[in-house]
Formats: structure tokens, sequence, C-alpha cells
């Protein structure tokens, strides 16, 4: 089993659209968890950390739940310029060390 | 703040020479910085971890001596990969630990294509 599991996808959405990403992590010690986005042939750049007690960032909402071991990651009115592939990262505690998971690629449609 | 810049953006060799790619913390010191690999179509693995001042460590299954790591000052860490061959083309990204506001984040550069002939 993958330490980070995400659907490849991809999600092909309208504009406008709301659409939502889970993300399941296997090692309990996690520590940190984040939403990276990355473009076609570039760096991974950060989109938001995810706290335990959910997160929001314009029309980017991220949930994290322990028990279940997931993080989620909404977008709500989605823009062309959305379409990238999102990228959930773990962070174990005790070490620095990523552990990124496959990817979700979006691509919003006009 | 927190700028990563990598070098060279990308390069092509023939199979058997040696590709050396430089990471630069621009605006922060940084004591550990991260060497990832991507293919196509595929996430980003983790292969070493390079300590400033220290031997890397490795993650299982990337061979130390094929990919050797120097990370001589706060600022440049350096990944060389010994006799290329085509399996080694990838997408070759680094990072940098940066503690910011308490909180101990990876900075990104921009990345490096490899293409081996």
């Amino acid at each position: 089993r993958k330490e980070v599991e995400q659907d490849p996808g991809p999600f092909n959405v309208p504009e406008g659209a709301t659409v939502a990403f889970n993300c399941t992590y296997s090692n309990s010690a996690s520590q940190s968890f984040f939403w990276y986005r990355q473009d076609c042939r570039k760096e991974p750049k950060l989109l938001m950390s995810v706290y335990s007690s959910g997160n929001e960032d314009g029309r980017f909402t991220a949930q994290l739940n322990r028990a279940s071991q997931y993080i989620s990651l909404l977008i709500r009115d989605s823009k062309l310029s959305d379409s990238a592939t999102y990228l959930c990262v773990v962070q174990t505690s005790g070490t620095y060390k990523y552990i990124f998971g496959t990817g979700t690629r979006l691509k919003v449609l006009a | 703040g927190a700028v990563v810049s990598q070098h060279p953006s990308w390069v092509i060799c023939k199979s058997g020479t040696s590709v050396k790619i430089e990471c630069r913390s621009l605006d922060f010191q940084a004591t550990t910085m991260f060497w990832y690999r991507q293919f196509p179509k595929q996430s980003l693995m983790l292969m070493a971890t390079s300590n400033e001042g220290s031997k890397a460590t490795y993650e299982q299954g990337v061979e130390k001596d094929k990919f050797l790591i120097n990370h001589a000052s706060l600022t440049l860490s350096t990944l060389t990969v010994t006799s290329a061959h085509p399996e080694d083309s990838s997408f070759y990204i680094c990072s940098a630990l940066a503690g910011l506001a308490g909180v101990n984040e990876q900075f990104f550069g921009p990345g490096t294509r490899l293409t081996v002939l």
C-alpha cells in the first residue's frame, strides 16, 4: 500500500463548478499535511497547509480527518486557471521528509 | 523570501557522461536540502536528504555511488548523476528546508530536466 494515495483523475469540470479531492495516508504518525499545485513541467508550489480544525483560503478549503487518515481539498467556483495537478503531501513526525501522493489532475473546461 | 534556484534548468547529455545539478538557497541558509526525481505522469519521489557538512542520507533503492550529493555550504547542494543512462532521464527537483515563523517548510527549486541520449 502506498503511503499517500490519491485518485489520479483526471477530473474534468466546467467553469464555476465545485470539485473535491481526497487523499489518504497510511502512517498514523504523520504530523503535517499540505496541498501543493503542480503545473505541467514546473515545480510544485504550496497551495495551503492543512490543519485539524480545517482551513480556508478564498475558494479553497482543506480538511483533515486524523481518525480516518484522510485529507480533502475543496475548490469552489472553479476557474480555467485552476487546471493543474494537485499533490497531497504528508510529513512524518520527527523528520522533515515530505511524502507526495501521485497527484490528481484537474481540467476546468470553458 | 525563501527562494531556491537550480542550475541548469535543462540538460541533454550522451550516455555514459556525468551531469552536475546545483541547488541554491538564495536568501536563506539551509542546513538540509532534499533531492527528488519525477518521471512523466508520476509523483515526486524523494531520492536523498542532503545535510550540510555531513553525508547525504539516501532513500531505499537509490544508488549513492551513482547519485553523488555534496552539501559543502549552507546555501549550496549539488547532485551529480554519474555515468548517466537513458533511464536516468527525468525531472530532478531540489528543495531547501527553511524555518520561518517556527514552521519548517520545504521550498522547491524550479527543477532540472535531464535527457540522456
